[in-house]
């Protein structure tokens, strides 16, 4: 069955920490995998894709098919990076969404 | 400005009442989807359609009903059997075609309950 996994329902961090993110995906296919976020009164948005390998707002994904894993990875958070991110998962005409992980940057 | 529009913003809802929700796009997208969002437990899927006068019943379709008469437009009715309404719920489109095509998503429906 399909499933993507936020084990942390909340995270908080240091301005200047480094921050990560986990996400695990359950699939029997090729994945291609999402990360959103929303900030506060704001709608749900695109982070980034897995198939783009670039870096939005200094966050990267890798995608690792071995370990089923697609963790979100920032070297130093910024205050403006808290809100909420969810993993995504498309596949057979659906989104798999987990169940997010709040992010806390504390000055 | 193109994107997704839902309305309204916050709805109620009384007793035994059936209430719609409307999601309507501009981006010309060929799939559609509504989620209910509840705290703690991420986007679960309602509905969704790929195609006008088609659709299928996501993992949550009970107590719910859509229609597809335009391809712009994707409405979810909360019928009075949906026991427990109180929640976000969100409307999004996609490309149907194409690989890693993303989500865009409304600003949300919060319905409650009188």
């Amino acid at each position: 069955a399909q499933r993507v996994t936020q084990p942390e329902k909340l995270l908080s961090v240091f301005k200047g920490a480094p921050v990560e993110l986990k996400c695990n995906y359950s699939y029997s296919g090729s994945p291609e995998l999402f990360w959103y976020v929303q900030y506060s009164r704001q709608r749900l948005q695109l982070l980034l894709r897995h198939i783009s390998r670039e870096s939005i707002k200094g966050f990267t994904a890798d995608l690792n098919k071995g370990e089923t894993s697609f963790h979100l990875k920032k070297p130093f958070a910024q205050e403006e990076d808290s809100a909420m991110y969810y993993c995504a998962l498309r596949g057979f005409n659906k989104f798999y969404f987990g169940s997010g992980t709040k992010l806390n940057v504390k000055p | 400005d193109g994107g997704i529009t839902q309305s309204p913003k916050y709805l109620f809802r009384k007793e035994g009442q059936n209430v719609t929700l409307s999601c309507e796009q501009n981006l010309n997208h060929d799939a559609m989807y509504w989620y209910r969002q509840d705290p703690g437990q991420g986007l679960r899927l309602i509905y969704y359609s790929q195609i006008v006068n088609d659709f299928q019943k996501g993992d949550i379709a009970e107590g719910y009903s859509v229609s597809r008469e335009k391809k712009e437009s994707f409405p979810l009715t909360v019928t009075s059997a949906q026991k427990n309404p109180t929640a976000f719920y969100l409307c999004a489109s996609s490309r149907d075609q194409g690989y890693s095509q993303p989500q865009h998503f409304g600003d949300g429906t919060r319905l409650s309950i009188l």
